[in-house]
């Protein structure tokens, strides 16, 4: 059974104040991992998608990496904006597409 | 691109009544959709998975009967939540899926229902 384990629950920063979220996963056979942010009252944002180890992405103030064990998604310089919820997701060979999430890493950033 | 949305955005309903949920993928079409319940300060829950033209695949512990769910065109699922209960009350997310290829498994996320059911 899928695994996914998101740390730390809950993050406080000060602006500019750079940081890394933490996805751990345990998937046979991983197709994706996924990360989304949600502000409260909407439904995720898609932010990335990474397929293999070693990957990385990139956009704007956030870096997503992946090994073959856990994901992070690295936070250079946050800003209050960037304030939300980021969640964690993977798919696997034989899901038919559907996504197990982790709990989310509740990030606030203060001016 | 990649644009989701969900109609109606929040709803009000007395118990008993049925609700209907649309989910439209307005710049691509989705072999696949799916529809989630969230909690407060929760993830999120999946409850089915819809292919456009088959009957949905329905988590363990949803009830078929009382949440329907019509995958009728690659561009729109639809649920109905039937006969309505306050325990019903939550946020409805759908999201789609390009399914095309590897990429095809990400999925794109409507902005949400919150349904209160009196």
């Amino acid at each position: 059974e899928d695994q996914v384990t998101q740390s730390p629950e809950a993050l406080r920063l000060q602006e500019g104040e750079s940081s890394s979220l933490n996805c751990s996963y345990t998937v046979s056979g991983l197709r994706g991992l996924f990360w989304y942010r949600q502000d409260p009252g909407k439904g995720p944002e898609f932010l990335f998608t990474l397929y293999s180890a070693g990957e990385e992405k990139e956009k704007e103030r956030l870096k997503a990496t992946l090994t073959k064990k856990e994901s992070f998604l690295h936070i250079t310089a946050p800003k209050p904006e960037d304030s939300a919820t980021y969640l964690c997701a993977v798919s696997h060979a034989g899901s038919a597409r559907q996504l197990t999430f982790g709990s989310g890493t509740q990030l606030t950033v203060l001016p | 691109g990649a644009v989701v949305s969900q109609h109606p955005s929040w709803v009000i309903c007395k118990s008993g009544t049925s609700v209907k949920i649309e989910c439209r993928s307005l710049d691509f079409q989705a072999t696949t959709m799916f529809w989630y319940r969230q909690f407060p300060k929760q993830s999120l829950m999946l409850m089915a998975t819809s292919n456009e033209g088959s009957k949905a695949t329905y988590e363990q512990g949803v009830e078929k009967d009382k949440f329907l769910i019509n995958h009728a065109s690659l561009t729109l699922s639809t649920l109905t939540v039937t006969s309505a209960h306050p325990e019903d009350s939550s946020f409805y997310i759908c999201s789609a899926a390009p399914g095309q290829g590897h990429t095809g498994d990400t999925q794109y996320f409507g902005p949400g229902t919150r349904l209160t059911v009196l």
